[in-house]
């Protein structure tokens, strides 16, 4: 069954680094996003993107974060200067939009420890 | 701005009972979506509810929507250990993000 996949699983930078965060969407999906999970929270949505662009972003997404897609294949999420309070699990989705349904598809998670 | 509310949000069962889950969500929308995640885990789709009145059905789980009152129930039938997890609703309001609701840390003992 197709998948979404992140790297890496886990992120250790110090504090003010940048990092950069990937996700392969599945093949066939159009639309992808980023959410983030800190510890024991909800699930706070960042960023989706279509068509080479941002389409929606949430005020989180300030001007330290900023997305890409290389290529036909990787979606990446790049956090400039890293803040202690960046720690938190990332998740990339994917998602076709067919029938009106728009089912996201979650990769496993990169966990990203800022210290 | 689209508010998502659970509850309980803790939620502590013994197998074998039964339980219903709450989702509370502050403006128009006629899709919601349930999720599951365990621990450390990812976010696995559970129920897509797009339609006033929609029921879907999966083993002991068991979701509907109802538009009017802006609610979804998860119900929850003759839990087991295995349904131990943190369950999630999430809004699509006509945008393309999701707008989580706070979870439900359901733990199911034996």
């Amino acid at each position: 069954e197709p998948e979404v996949t992140q790297t890496p699983s886990h992120q250790v930078t110090q504090m003010g680094q940048e990092v950069i965060l990937r996700c392969v969407p599945i093949s066939n999906h159009l639309y992808f996003y980023w959410y983030r999970q800190i510890l024991g929270q909800k699930v706070e949505f960042l960023v989706s993107f279509y068509n080479n662009e941002i389409s929606e972003k949430s005020e989180i997404f300030d001007d330290q974060f900023s997305v890409e897609r290389p290529d036909g294949s990787n979606f990446t999420l790049k956090i400039r200067s890293t803040k202690l309070e960046d720690s938190a699990m990332y998740f990339c989705a994917s998602s076709a939009w067919t029938g009106g349904k728009n089912i996201q598809y979650f990769g496993a998670g990169t966990r990203l420890s800022v210290l | 701005e689209l508010k998502v509310e659970q509850n309980p949000l803790f939620l502590s069962m013994q197998e074998g009972k039964n339980y219903t889950i709450y989702c509370n969500y502050s403006t128009t929308s006629d899709r919601l979506y349930w999720y599951r995640q365990d621990p450390g885990k990812s976010l696995e789709s559970l129920f897509v509810l797009l339609s006033n009145g929609a029921v879907k059905q999966e083993g002991r789980l068991m979701a509907s929507l109802d538009t009017k009152a802006r609610l979804s129930t998860l119900h929850i039938t003759a839990a087991v250990h295995d349904l131990s997890a943190t369950y999630f609703c999430a809004v699509d309001s006509y945008g393309q993000n999701f707008v989580f609701g706070p979870g439900t840390r359901l733990s199911v003992l034996p």
